[in-house]
Protein backbone atom coordinates (compact mmCIF):
# COMPACT_ATOMS: atom_id res chain seq x y z
CA UNK A 1 0.00 0.00 0.00
CA UNK A 2 1.19 3.29 -0.77
CA UNK A 3 -0.11 5.03 2.23
CA UNK A 4 -1.61 8.33 2.65
CA UNK A 5 -0.55 10.98 0.38
CA UNK A 6 -0.91 14.47 0.32
CA UNK A 7 0.03 17.08 -2.42
CA UNK A 8 1.30 19.36 -2.47
CA UNK A 9 4.36 18.64 -0.62
CA UNK A 10 5.40 22.24 -0.43
CA UNK A 11 3.69 25.33 -0.90
CA UNK A 12 4.28 29.18 -0.97
CA UNK A 13 1.88 31.31 -2.05
CA UNK A 14 0.85 35.25 -1.05
CA UNK A 15 -1.52 36.61 1.31
CA UNK A 16 -5.32 36.35 -0.11
CA UNK A 17 -4.34 33.72 -2.70
CA UNK A 18 -6.87 30.56 -2.08
CA UNK A 19 -4.30 27.29 -1.51
CA UNK A 20 -5.41 23.60 -1.72
CA UNK A 21 -4.42 21.18 -0.22
CA UNK A 22 -5.45 17.17 -1.18
CA UNK A 23 -5.09 13.96 0.42
CA UNK A 24 -5.91 10.54 -0.65
CA UNK A 25 -6.29 8.25 2.01
CA UNK A 26 -5.08 4.40 2.74
CA UNK A 27 -7.64 2.26 0.50
CA UNK A 28 -10.24 0.70 2.69
CA UNK A 29 -10.41 3.32 5.51
CA UNK A 30 -13.28 5.08 6.15
CA UNK A 31 -11.86 7.76 8.40
CA UNK A 32 -10.05 11.11 7.08
CA UNK A 33 -8.45 13.27 9.45
CA UNK A 34 -7.03 16.71 8.82
CA UNK A 35 -4.70 18.24 11.58
CA UNK A 36 -2.32 21.30 11.30
CA UNK A 37 0.75 21.29 13.01
CA UNK A 38 2.57 24.60 14.16
CA UNK A 39 5.51 25.30 16.54
CA UNK A 40 3.27 27.53 18.55
CA UNK A 41 0.27 25.56 18.96
CA UNK A 42 1.30 21.94 18.26
CA UNK A 43 -0.81 19.00 16.27
CA UNK A 44 -4.37 20.54 16.29
CA UNK A 45 -7.27 18.00 14.85
CA UNK A 46 -9.11 20.53 12.02
CA UNK A 47 -11.84 18.28 11.04
CA UNK A 48 -12.50 14.74 10.32
CA UNK A 49 -14.86 12.55 7.94
CA UNK A 50 -16.66 9.34 8.37
CA UNK A 51 -17.58 7.75 5.12
CA UNK A 52 -16.96 11.04 3.31
CA UNK A 53 -19.11 12.73 5.73
CA UNK A 54 -18.05 15.43 7.93
CA UNK A 55 -18.60 14.42 11.51
CA UNK A 56 -16.61 17.09 14.01
CA UNK A 57 -15.36 20.69 12.22
CA UNK A 58 -14.68 22.27 15.63
CA UNK A 59 -10.68 22.36 14.90
CA UNK A 60 -11.06 24.54 11.74
CA UNK A 61 -10.25 27.72 13.30
CA UNK A 62 -12.54 29.93 10.92
CA UNK A 63 -14.87 30.30 7.82
CA UNK A 64 -11.50 31.17 5.51
CA UNK A 65 -11.03 27.20 5.81
CA UNK A 66 -13.15 24.22 4.01
CA UNK A 67 -12.64 20.78 3.82
CA UNK A 68 -14.44 18.29 1.50
CA UNK A 69 -14.33 14.70 0.83
CA UNK A 70 -16.03 13.98 -2.29
CA UNK A 71 -15.38 10.26 -2.25
CA UNK A 72 -13.72 7.78 -0.33
CA UNK A 73 -10.39 8.05 -1.94
CA UNK A 74 -10.25 11.85 -2.33
CA UNK A 75 -10.29 14.82 0.43
CA UNK A 76 -9.38 18.67 0.31
CA UNK A 77 -8.70 20.80 2.55
CA UNK A 78 -9.37 24.58 1.40
CA UNK A 79 -7.93 27.94 2.32
CA UNK A 80 -9.61 31.31 0.96
CA UNK A 81 -8.50 33.64 1.24
CA UNK A 82 -4.99 32.57 2.83
CA UNK A 83 -2.84 34.67 5.72
CA UNK A 84 0.30 34.84 6.85
CA UNK A 85 -0.61 33.09 10.09
CA UNK A 86 -1.94 30.08 8.35
CA UNK A 87 1.74 29.14 7.66
CA UNK A 88 2.42 25.19 9.30
CA UNK A 89 2.09 22.02 8.00
CA UNK A 90 -1.07 20.54 7.19
CA UNK A 91 -1.26 16.40 7.80
CA UNK A 92 -3.83 14.26 7.03
CA UNK A 93 -4.58 11.00 8.39
CA UNK A 94 -6.57 7.88 7.70
CA UNK A 95 -7.74 5.15 9.88
CA UNK A 96 -9.61 2.10 9.43
CA UNK A 97 -13.38 2.35 12.19
CA UNK A 98 -13.71 -1.62 12.14
CA UNK A 99 -12.26 -2.07 15.23
CA UNK A 100 -13.97 1.03 16.76
CA UNK A 101 -10.69 2.39 18.26
CA UNK A 102 -7.90 2.02 15.38
CA UNK A 103 -4.27 3.97 14.57
CA UNK A 104 -4.24 6.87 12.40
CA UNK A 105 -1.86 6.60 9.57
CA UNK A 106 -0.52 9.80 8.56
CA UNK A 107 0.90 11.61 5.06
CA UNK A 108 3.86 13.08 4.29
CA UNK A 109 2.06 16.44 5.00
CA UNK A 110 2.26 19.99 3.42
CA UNK A 111 4.32 22.37 4.65
CA UNK A 112 2.18 25.58 3.88
CA UNK A 113 4.18 28.97 3.59
CA UNK A 114 1.97 32.22 3.25
CA UNK A 115 4.06 35.60 2.22
CA UNK B 1 -11.52 19.49 28.64
CA UNK B 2 -8.66 16.32 27.65
CA UNK B 3 -5.60 17.34 27.96
CA UNK B 4 -2.43 15.13 27.40
CA UNK B 5 0.52 16.72 28.70
CA UNK B 6 4.32 15.65 28.26
CA UNK B 7 6.30 17.02 31.26
CA UNK B 8 9.51 16.86 28.67
CA UNK B 9 9.97 19.56 25.93
CA UNK B 10 13.59 19.03 25.02
CA UNK B 11 15.60 15.84 25.94
CA UNK B 12 19.21 15.83 25.18
CA UNK B 13 21.06 12.38 25.96
CA UNK B 14 24.27 10.52 24.31
CA UNK B 15 24.30 7.34 22.59
CA UNK B 16 23.76 4.42 24.53
CA UNK B 17 21.66 6.70 27.63
CA UNK B 18 18.26 5.14 28.95
CA UNK B 19 15.70 6.91 28.14
CA UNK B 20 12.32 7.76 29.48
CA UNK B 21 9.17 10.40 28.10
CA UNK B 22 6.58 11.48 30.30
CA UNK B 23 3.14 11.30 29.18
CA UNK B 24 -0.44 11.70 31.52
CA UNK B 25 -3.95 12.77 30.40
CA UNK B 26 -6.92 13.58 32.09
CA UNK B 27 -9.26 11.03 31.33
CA UNK B 28 -11.67 9.32 33.00
CA UNK B 29 -12.96 6.21 31.82
CA UNK B 30 -11.96 3.69 28.87
CA UNK B 31 -9.05 4.65 26.78
CA UNK B 32 -6.32 4.05 23.75
CA UNK B 33 -3.09 5.60 23.94
CA UNK B 34 -0.82 5.93 21.77
CA UNK B 35 3.53 6.92 20.98
CA UNK B 36 3.99 8.48 17.68
CA UNK B 37 7.18 9.25 16.50
CA UNK B 38 8.17 12.18 14.03
CA UNK B 39 11.82 12.29 12.15
CA UNK B 40 13.29 15.33 11.27
CA UNK B 41 11.64 16.53 7.82
CA UNK B 42 8.94 13.43 7.87
CA UNK B 43 5.86 12.44 8.92
CA UNK B 44 4.36 10.66 11.91
CA UNK B 45 4.80 7.29 12.30
CA UNK B 46 3.35 4.87 15.33
CA UNK B 47 5.43 3.46 17.61
CA UNK B 48 3.25 1.79 19.67
CA UNK B 49 -0.37 1.58 21.24
CA UNK B 50 -2.08 0.20 23.92
CA UNK B 51 -5.87 -1.15 23.74
CA UNK B 52 -5.74 -3.44 26.50
CA UNK B 53 -4.00 -6.48 28.10
CA UNK B 54 -1.10 -6.20 29.18
CA UNK B 55 0.32 -3.02 30.15
CA UNK B 56 4.09 -3.27 28.86
CA UNK B 57 3.60 -2.50 25.19
CA UNK B 58 6.67 -3.03 22.91
CA UNK B 59 6.86 -0.96 19.93
CA UNK B 60 8.99 -0.84 17.22
CA UNK B 61 13.04 0.03 17.40
CA UNK B 62 12.91 -1.29 20.95
CA UNK B 63 10.65 1.31 22.31
CA UNK B 64 8.48 0.51 25.20
CA UNK B 65 5.49 1.75 27.32
CA UNK B 66 4.11 1.29 30.24
CA UNK B 67 0.09 1.95 31.07
CA UNK B 68 -0.56 2.69 34.89
CA UNK B 69 -4.03 3.44 34.94
CA UNK B 70 -3.99 4.49 38.59
CA UNK B 71 -1.29 7.22 37.57
CA UNK B 72 -3.47 8.01 33.99
CA UNK B 73 0.12 7.96 32.70
CA UNK B 74 1.41 5.92 29.46
CA UNK B 75 5.66 6.48 29.89
CA UNK B 76 8.13 5.80 27.11
CA UNK B 77 11.24 3.84 27.03
CA UNK B 78 14.22 2.58 25.63
CA UNK B 79 17.23 1.49 27.82
CA UNK B 80 19.61 2.56 25.38
CA UNK B 81 19.26 5.08 22.73
CA UNK B 82 20.81 5.59 19.74
CA UNK B 83 21.76 8.68 17.29
CA UNK B 84 19.26 7.74 14.96
CA UNK B 85 16.78 8.27 17.63
CA UNK B 86 16.83 11.68 17.44
CA UNK B 87 13.03 12.63 16.29
CA UNK B 88 10.29 14.54 18.34
CA UNK B 89 7.80 11.93 20.19
CA UNK B 90 3.88 12.63 20.52
CA UNK B 91 2.32 10.95 23.16
CA UNK B 92 -1.74 10.43 22.03
CA UNK B 93 -4.85 9.21 23.58
CA UNK B 94 -8.60 8.80 22.47
CA UNK B 95 -11.53 7.79 23.80
CA UNK B 96 -13.28 9.21 27.17
CA UNK B 97 -15.92 11.44 26.18
CA UNK B 98 -14.15 12.46 22.88
CA UNK B 99 -14.78 9.17 21.60
CA UNK B 100 -12.77 6.68 19.95
CA UNK B 101 -11.62 8.25 16.82
CA UNK B 102 -10.54 11.74 18.02
CA UNK B 103 -7.08 11.78 18.19
CA UNK B 104 -6.01 14.49 21.24
CA UNK B 105 -2.26 14.59 20.62
CA UNK B 106 0.66 16.77 23.42
CA UNK B 107 2.52 19.07 22.62
CA UNK B 108 5.51 16.68 21.97
CA UNK B 109 9.15 15.94 23.36
CA UNK B 110 12.08 16.77 21.06
CA UNK B 111 15.11 14.60 21.69
CA UNK B 112 18.19 15.00 20.44
CA UNK B 113 21.12 12.19 20.99
CA UNK B 114 24.34 13.12 20.55
CA UNK B 115 26.94 10.48 19.43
Amino acid sequence: DAGVIQSPRHEVTEMGQEVTLRCKPISGHDYLFWYRQTMMRGLELLIYFNNNVPIDDSGMPEDRFSAKMPNASFSTLKIQPSEPRDSAVYFCASSSGLAGADTQYFGPGTRLTVL
Amino acid sequence: AQSVSQHNHHVILSEAASLELGCNYSYGGTVNLFWYVQYPGQHLQLLLKYFSGDPLVKGIKGFEAEFIKSKFSFNLRKPSVQWSDTAEYFCAVNGGNTGFQKLVFGTGTRLLVSP
